[in-house]
């Protein structure tokens, strides 16, 4: 199970996002990945094997952790970054998500 | 490029079923699994299960293991291979609202991850 905190993050354009989640057991740090996902349209893979950013995402978004605790890092949140963040994790050939974490204009 | 394409908007009455579909195009078959995941309004993902477009082989959560159906069709009538995913859930309750997504998975590395997502479709149960 993954538990993600905090459930909403208030914060200024420009300022730094540090959002965590957590597994109830450890976990292979390959097998976490980070989605963000905006009103009204589909989940983007942001973040793989932890800390790997995929395709076309800003250095501004990095992913850091091991065992049990990882973190997706937002530094300098541009206008387009406020949106939701869920972290998934892989385990005996199934998937699982997070709750999410709201990043909001403070 | 990559596309993922889903069926539109569905409306159901609860103890109904329903199937979704999502065509895939712009990239290799073979090399990718494709995952339901749906979104209850307000809330967050909830992983339902993948198919193995190679094999025809299926995978799901616990939950949905007796109501939720996983297939694939791949043809070339159009001289190129084309692939659609369907997903088959019966015996629908008002819980089932929910947006559903296809996602595809790469295979062969070592870090899974949900690389490409469909648009998603909206089923609603209402009696």
């Amino acid at each position: 199970v993954l538990t993600q905190a905090p459930g909403t993050l208030s914060l200024s354009p420009g300022e730094r996002a540090t959002l965590s989640c957590r597994a109830s057991q450890e976990i292979n740090s390959n097998y976490l990945a980070w989605y963000q996902q905006k009103p009204g349209q589909a989940p983007r893979l942001l973040i793989y094997g932890a800390s790997s950013r995929a395709t076309g995402v800003p250095d501004r978004f990095s992913g850091s952790g091991s065992g049990k605790d990882f973190t997706l890092s937002i530094s300098g949140l541009e206008p387009e970054d406020f949106a939701v963040y869920f972290c998934q994790q892989y385990g005996s050939s199934r998937f699982s998500f997070g709750p999410g974490t709201k990043v909001d204009i403070k | 490029q990559v596309q993922l394409v889903q069926s539109g908007t569905e409306v159901r009455k609860p103890g109904a079923s329903v199937r979704l579909s999502c065509k895939a195009s712009g990239y290799t078959f073979s090399g990718y699994f494709i995952h339901w995941v749906r979104q209850a309004p307000g809330q967050g993902l909830e992983w339902m299960g993948w198919i193995n477009p190679n094999s025809g082989g299926t995978n799901f959560a616990p939950q949905f293991a007796d109501r939720a159906t996983i297939s694939r069709d791949t043809s070339s009538s159009t001289g190129a291979m084309e692939l659609t995913v369907f997903m088959y859930l019966r015996s629908l309750r008002l819980g089932d609202t929910a947006v559903y997504y296809c996602a595809r998975e790469p295979l062969g590395i070592l870090t899974p991850n949900l690389d490409y997502w469909g648009q998603g479709t909206l089923v609603t149960v209402s009696s």
